[in-house]
């Protein structure tokens, strides 16, 4: 199969501080990741495109400077949130991309609370 | 914005068939139709996907129409557990979702 895994998959921080978050896929290697947010009840919205060894394209309106994005490698992406703010709190997926059967895989997701 | 348009929301019974709609007028032709599911505080699940011919596995079924403008995806036995948001998308080129169907299932 293909399995991402996103961690943490909770986490809880100071307005001001900052979070990164970690997506890998296990047992693939993914040439593209895909950030998304998502508020309650709503869908979700992508945030940025990435690319392993290249910089990410973010979705009109994202704070690129906010939302630093990395891709080293073609098992993980980190998305750092940074200086983090109430507004930010948010549920946070990630998902990666195999040629195949299997398309588009999506992390468990992270739930950001900004205290 | 998302290039589909799903009804908002649907109730089905459960242990009938739930039929889901979507449509993708302007699809391109290289474009694959996929769906996906989310239950609540989880990452979407991978359901299916389809090109141009219909396509069947062990969690449902995907009828796409001749002009691939539309397409249904099917659940044949809906049980309580199938209860979730359902988002079709299409791709590569585009991964954003549109709001999706939720999707009850009644006992």
């Amino acid at each position: 199969g293909a399995v991402v895994s996103q961690h943490p998959s909770w986490v809880i921080c100071k307005s001001g501080t900052s979070v990164k978050i970690e997506c890998r896929s296990l047992d693939f290697q993914a040439t593209t990741m895909f950030w998304y947010r998502q508020f309650p009840k709503q869908s979700l919205m992508l945030m940025a495109t990435s690319n392993e060894g290249s910089k990410a394209t973010y979705e009109q309106g994202v704070e690129k400077d906010k939302f630093l994005i990395n891709h080293a490698s073609l098992t993980l992406s980190t998305l750092t949130v940074t200086s983090a703010h109430p507004e930010d709190s948010s549920f946070y997926i990630c998902s990666a991309y195999k040629d195949g059967d299997y398309g588009y895989t999506f992390g468990s997701g992270t739930r950001l609370t900004v205290v | 914005d998302a290039k589909t348009t799903q009804p908002t929301s649907m109730d089905c019974a459960e242990g009938r068939a739930a039929n889901l709609p979507c449509n993708h007028s302007t699809i391109s032709g290289n474009e694959y139709v996929y769906w996906y599911r989310q239950i609540h505080s989880q990452g979407p699940q991978y359901i299916i996907h389809g090109l141009k011919n219909n396509e069947t596995n062990e969690m449902a079924s995907l009828i796409i129409t001749e002009d691939r403008k539309s397409s249904t995806l099917i659940l044949p036995h809906a049980t309580l557990r199938d209860t979730a948001v359902y988002y079709c998308i299409v791709s590569p080129g585009d991964m954003r979702f549109g709001a999706g169907t939720r999707l009850t299932v009644k006992p």
